[in-house]
């Protein structure tokens, strides 16, 4: 099993609609990212979170520690926010080191 | 535009050959990571660097190796290429471990055949 799982691994919505995608995890972390993936590669950080909510335009993210959960929310969705959204945590390696985990991904494609 | 370019975009090699990708990190930023991103999967942490030292690594074979330069750049070697290896090659580059906002170059797209 991943230590990190999201869902839906594809999503496709009317533009306007509201969006959730979430992400579970199976091990104890220091924070958790979001981030977003274009045709083409191109990775853009949305957030980080350790606790609570944070919001960006049309962006919110929440993240509750004690249930292993986070969920990306979009807004009023449009058709440029069509990309790959992935979730990251931050957890300690069985070395010591700090490591980061990525899921495989949410595929969502907004139709206008 | 993140302030972090990977060279170069795009590249072939066969089995067994050996690949530097490279990496300018943004301005300021002392911390750089890499990885390996499959088609259709996530990205696989490879390594980290902070100060050229390296404090951190997945679960990759010590072919995959890496050096980070006083000027924080960064450059991923991997040697005795295997078909496996074709991926898409990210570097991302942050102020402090992974603690802080990450700054994701475009790639380095490796064919290996």
């Amino acid at each position: 099993k991943n230590e990190v799982e999201q869902s839906p691994q594809n999503l496709t919505a009317q533009e306007g609609e509201f969006i959730t995608i979430n992400c579970s995890y199976s091990v104890g972390i220091s924070a958790l990212h979001w981030l977003q993936q274009h045709p083409g590669g191109g990775i853009v950080s949305l957030f980080m979170l350790s606790s609570g909510k944070k919001k960006h335009g049309r962006l919110i993210a929440t993240i509750n520690i004690q249930e292993k959960h986070s969920s990306l929310h979009i807004t009023a969705s449009h058709p440029r926010d069509s990309a790959v959204y992935i979730c990251a945590i931050l957890s300690i390696s069985n070395f010591g080191n700090e490591k980061l985990t990525f899921g495989t991904g949410t595929r969502l494609t907004i139709i206008p | 535009e993140t302030g972090v370019t990977q060279s170069p975009t795009h590249l072939i090699k066969t089995r067994g050959q050996q690949v530097t990708l490279r990496c300018s990190s943004q301005s300021g930023h002392n911390t750089v990571s890499w990885y390996q991103q499959a088609l259709g999967q996530g990205p696989q942490f490879i390594f980290q660097y902070y100060r050229e030292e390296e404090n951190g690594r997945g679960n990759f074979p010590p072919r995959f190796s890496g050096l980070q330069f006083p000027n924080y750049s960064s450059e991923l070697n991997v040697n005795a290429l295997e078909l496996d290896d074709s991926a898409l090659y990210l570097c991302a580059s942050s102020g402090w471990g992974f603690t802080g906002e990450l700054f994701f170059g475009e790639g380095s797209r490796l064919t290996v055949l």
